[in-house]
């Protein structure tokens, strides 16, 4: 089975702290997500890459980065935390073969920003 | 654009109720039709997938149907469990957008 694998289940961070989430697939796939995941409004995805060192925007960038440097990494900065990035961020992996739309997910990291 | 539309939830049932779960959606070519499921304290994974018109999706006793003419994908189980409790959600993968457009997620619970 695929594992995708977030390092924190839950996170507690203080407004104006710099955030490191981190996500790590163990198979091979070339594609990976971040969404944030709030209720009533479903899955927004943040930001995603088609492969190492590529990144592309999502529909929600604004406050957010992130880091591709292996290809089984993918990891998800605030650079300056705020209130409203409290939410649960669902990382997701997937192998691109052109037919094959299936999103494997982490458990998901549930921040807090106070 | 494309989008997703779900019923709002939360819906509740009791053992051995029918569901629906309703999910609309609009987007540009042909889209291909999933839904998704979270249990309590873990991630998506996917319950089933549709990927042409008039195709049936099915797994676990959950059924859907890719309607083109009404733009619809509902979720339907004859017979629900306990266990069947979750969040769901409907998507759709859209090859000019390359990524998934998921619905707002549905609340499931079922009581014994």
């Amino acid at each position: 089975d695929v594992k995708v694998t977030q390092s924190s289940r839950y996170l507690v961070k203080r407004t104006g702290e710099k955030v490191f989430l981190e996500c790590v697939q163990d198979m091979d796939h070339e594609n990976m997500f971040w969404y944030r995941q709030d209720p009533g409004l479903g899955l927004r995805l943040i930001y995603f890459s088609y492969d190492v060192k590529m990144k592309e925007k999502g529909d929600i960038p604004e406050g957010y980065s992130v880091s591709r440097e292996k290809k089984e990494r993918f990891s998800l900065i605030l650079e300056s935390a705020s209130t409203n990035q409290t939410s649960m961020y669902l990382c997701a992996s997937r192998d691109w073969t052109g037919a094959n739309e299936k999103l494997f997910f982490g458990s998901g990291t549930q921040l807090s920003v106070l | 654009g494309n989008s997703v539309t779900q019923m709002e939830g939360p819906v509740t049932l009791s053992e051995e109720a029918f569901l629906t779960i309703n999910c609309t959606y609009t987007a540009t070519g042909y889209p291909s039709l999933f839904w998704y499921v979270q249990y309590p304290g873990e991630g998506l994974q996917l319950l089933l997938k549709a990927t042409k018109a008039d195709d049936k999706g099915s797994n676990k006793g959950f059924e859907a149907t890719y309607r083109k003419e009404t733009t619809s994908f509902h979720l339907e189980k004859g017979s629900v469990q306990v266990s069947d409790s979750a969040v769901y959600f409907c998507a759709l993968y859209s090859g000019s957008a390359r990524q998934l457009t998921f619905g707002s997620g549905t609340q499931l619970t079922v009581l014994p």
